[in-house]
């Protein structure tokens, strides 16, 4: 069974408009960390929000903000005003300790296209 | 801003010949990491390091690959006899604690192509 499941593999948003990326997730431990990373047609892969297990609010930073619901395990990413630089590959991540802690596991990603 | 460096940012190579692909964490960091994405595929594990010593490798990191921390700033990852199926983007990535709530952050990349 996959661990994290981005069923979008491609998605498009007009410029300024806000997109929702979906991501679900498949754990038994009750503590693990979410991540969402954005990876440019450049490659290099860059760090955009992370959501706590156990926290008690959405996870917001800048124009991108997590969309927790913890009992559904979906941790969607919202990127408001939609920008042409935000298109790129966006992949959501978990980190779980019963699966070996150090490790993150990631998604297929979603490439974004933003359209002017 | 703190970030995480690597080296080089391509690499062409011979199957069969050794690489090294170099890395630099962010300064005040402990627990180092190297992933790969092949072409089109997501990203993978390959192995954690801490404390001068591996804590947790994939079943990808096998004996063809090792780690190393040589001095206080670098750790390198060491292909050797590279093999086609090599060719993929490596990312090294540190975090300064271990923990399923800590923040990995990655380098650049680095893009390795086996001829």
């Amino acid at each position: 069974a996959q661990k994290i499941t981005q069923t979008q593999p491609g998605m498009f948003v007009q410029e300024k408009e806000a997109v929702t990326l979906d991501c679900t997730y498949d754990t038994s431990d009750p503590s693990y960390g979410l991540f969402w990373y954005k990876q440019p047609s450049s490659g290099e892969m860059i760090f955009l929000i992370y959501q706590g297990s156990y926290d008690q609010q959405n996870a917001t930073e800048g124009r991108y903000s997590l969309n927790f619901q913890k009992a559904r395990k979906s941790a969607n990413l919202v990127i408001s005003a939609s920008q042409l630089g935000d298109s790129a590959m966006y992949f959501c991540a978990m980190r779980e300790p019963l699966q070996g802690y150090q490790k993150v596991t990631f998604g297929t990603g979603t490439k974004l296209q933003v359209i002017p | 801003e703190p970030e995480v460096t690597q080296t080089p940012s391509h690499q062409v190579t011979q199957m069969g010949q050794e690489v090294i692909l170099r890395c630099v964490p962010i300064s005040n960091h402990l627990y180092f990491y190297w992933y790969r994405q092949i072409l089109g595929q997501k990203v993978e594990f390959l192995v954690s390091f801490y404390n001068n010593e591996i804590s947790e490798k994939s079943e990808i990191f096998d004996d063809q690959f090792s780690v190393e921390r040589p001095d206080g700033s670098n750790f390198t990852l060491k292909i050797r006899s590279t093999k086609l199926e090599d060719s993929a983007m490596y990312f090294c990535a540190s975090s300064e604690r271990a923990g399923s709530q800590e923040t990995q952050y990655f380098g650049p990349g680095t893009r390795l192509l086996v001829l």
